[in-house]
């Protein structure tokens, strides 16, 4: 079946410009996590979704970064006013429910670079 | 705070070498355990999990046991091959009132020479 599918799959952009970055999550699955893949910072953890509740947001890095989740299906992380250090691939997974146990499927990503 | 440290790499091996990486983590609570693995121009995918004390994960010849007293879920396979050559991440999740984020170390690349 279908899998985890983000786009676009490479953005370059200037400093300063906004950028949008789209996730599409496996059917059916209610938790939806954004991470950030850097050579300085390794994979960290962005924001996540879980259902109607309200997501967390506790590893956004700046007020730059915002992201909304539209009928529990479809994502979309913002980047505001883009800075260099934002370089990086965005990492989109789902899983059937949030918790420790369940699986996250990872989509290719999307690696951003600001000029 | 919760934390997951792994051996730095690059790790080099020749073909049918034994395979050690390790993990240790610092959580407060019980977290699940898990191993996913980046192979070159791929995206991230799971290896193996454990999700409690003395469980042992295991997928395509790898293993890992979640050993609570040392806080450790090291990874291991008996006979590498070259297609084992990929970045490997040691990961956490479900400490207490975090879902499932997952928390990450800092990935440790195994490359394998015929």
């Amino acid at each position: 079946g279908a899998g985890v599918s983000q786009s676009p799959s490479n953005k370059v952009t200037e400093k300063g410009k906004d950028v949008e970055l789209r996730c599409d999550p496996i059917s059916g699955h209610t938790a939806l996590y954004w991470y950030r893949q850097s050579l300085g910072q390794g994979l960290e953890f962005l924001i996540y979704f879980q259902g109607n509740s309200a997501p967390d947001k506790s590893g956004l890095p700046s007020d730059r970064f915002s992201a909304e989740r539209t009928g529990g299906s479809v994502s979309t992380l913002t980047i505001q006013r883009t800075q260099q250090e934002d370089s990086a691939v965005y990492l989109c997974a789902s899983s059937f429910q949030s918790g420790g146990s369940y699986e996250q499927y990872f989509g290719p990503g999307t690696r951003l670079t600001v000029t | 705070g919760n934390s997951v440290t792994q051996m730095e790499g690059p790790v080099t091996l020749s073909e049918e070498a034994f395979l050690t990486i390790n993990c240790t983590y610092t959580a407060t609570g019980y977290p699940s355990l898990f191993w996913y693995v980046q192979y070159p121009g791929e995206g991230l995918q799971l290896l193996l999990k454990a999700t409690k004390a003395d469980d042992k994960g295991s997928n395509k010849g790898f293993e890992a046991t979640y050993r609570k007293e040392t806080t450790s879920f090291h990874l291991e396979k008996g006979s590498v091959q070259v297609s084992d050559s990929a970045v490997y991440f040691c990961a956490l999740s479900g400490i207490y009132n975090q879902g499932g984020k997952l928390i990450f170390g800092q990935g440790t690349e195994l490359s394998v020479k015929p």
